[in-house]
């Protein structure tokens, strides 16, 4: 069994959508919860990241952690076609430098203009 | 925007071959790491680093070597590609745990 499991997708969503992103996990330790952002032909960019559970918002972007259930989600409102791309969730256990983190596989999402 | 590149961006070449892929930053972090990712795969770590004179084996077994020998250079050589070679490899830094990515480096081993 992974330690990170994550629905490939696609996903796909009309313009204006809120689209639901979610990762499950099956370590623990993991303290350090993270949302990557990669674009075709580009390397992931670090959209979120929480530490241990609850809540986080950036702007149209909502992170939360259920350590409880050991579930993840990244909430997109008001979704845009710039937003499509393949989203990984990581994850790090706490005194973990970045080699101990732990990618999923990613989600494609497809935002229809 | 992450200040970390990646050279060259596609690589097509026989199976044989050495060849070495760069990675360059400069955030000043002193970790660095090399990752391969294929097609609606994880992401796999091979090589990581904490700093100069320092690398370690990532969890994939990996038939490829790295050196670190400034803090903002972390190039990665196959001494001889093979076609089980090709892949995306992508090269990252961090201060702590969370990771800043280069654009990767498509490889394809004839």
């Amino acid at each position: 069994q992974k330690e990170v499991e994550q629905d490939p997708g696609p996903l796909s969503v009309p313009e204006g959508a809120i689209v639901s992103l979610n990762c499950t996990y099956s370590n623990s330790a993991f303290q350090y919860f993270m949302w990557y952002r990669q674009y075709s032909r580009k390397g992931p960019e670090l959209l979120m990241y929480t530490y241990s559970s609850g809540n986080k918002e950036d702007g149209r972007f909502t992170a939360q952690v259920d350590k409880s259930s050991k579930y993840i989600s990244l909430f997109i409102r008001d979704s845009q076609p710039s937003d499509s791309a393949t989203y990984l969730c990581a994850m790090n256990p706490q005194g973990g430098g970045g080699f101990k983190t732990i990618f999923g596989a990613g989600t494609r999402l497809f935002v229809k203009a | 925007e992450a200040d970390i590149y990646q050279t060259p961006r596609y690589l097509v070449i026989g199976t044989g071959k050495k060849i070495t892929l760069e990675c360059s930053q400069t955030m000043g972090h002193d970790k660095m790491y090399w990752y391969q990712q294929d097609p609606g795969m994880e992401l796999h770590l091979i090589h990581y680093s904490y700093g100069v004179n320092s690398t370690e084996k990532g969890d994939l077994s990996s038939e490829s070597t790295v050196s670190r020998i400034r803090t903002e250079h972390f190039p990665l050589t196959l001494e001889s590609a093979r076609p089980s070679h090709t892949s995306q490899y992508l090269c990252a830094s961090s201060e702590d745990w969370t990771q800043y990515f280069g654009p990767g480096t498509r490889l394809l081993v004839l």
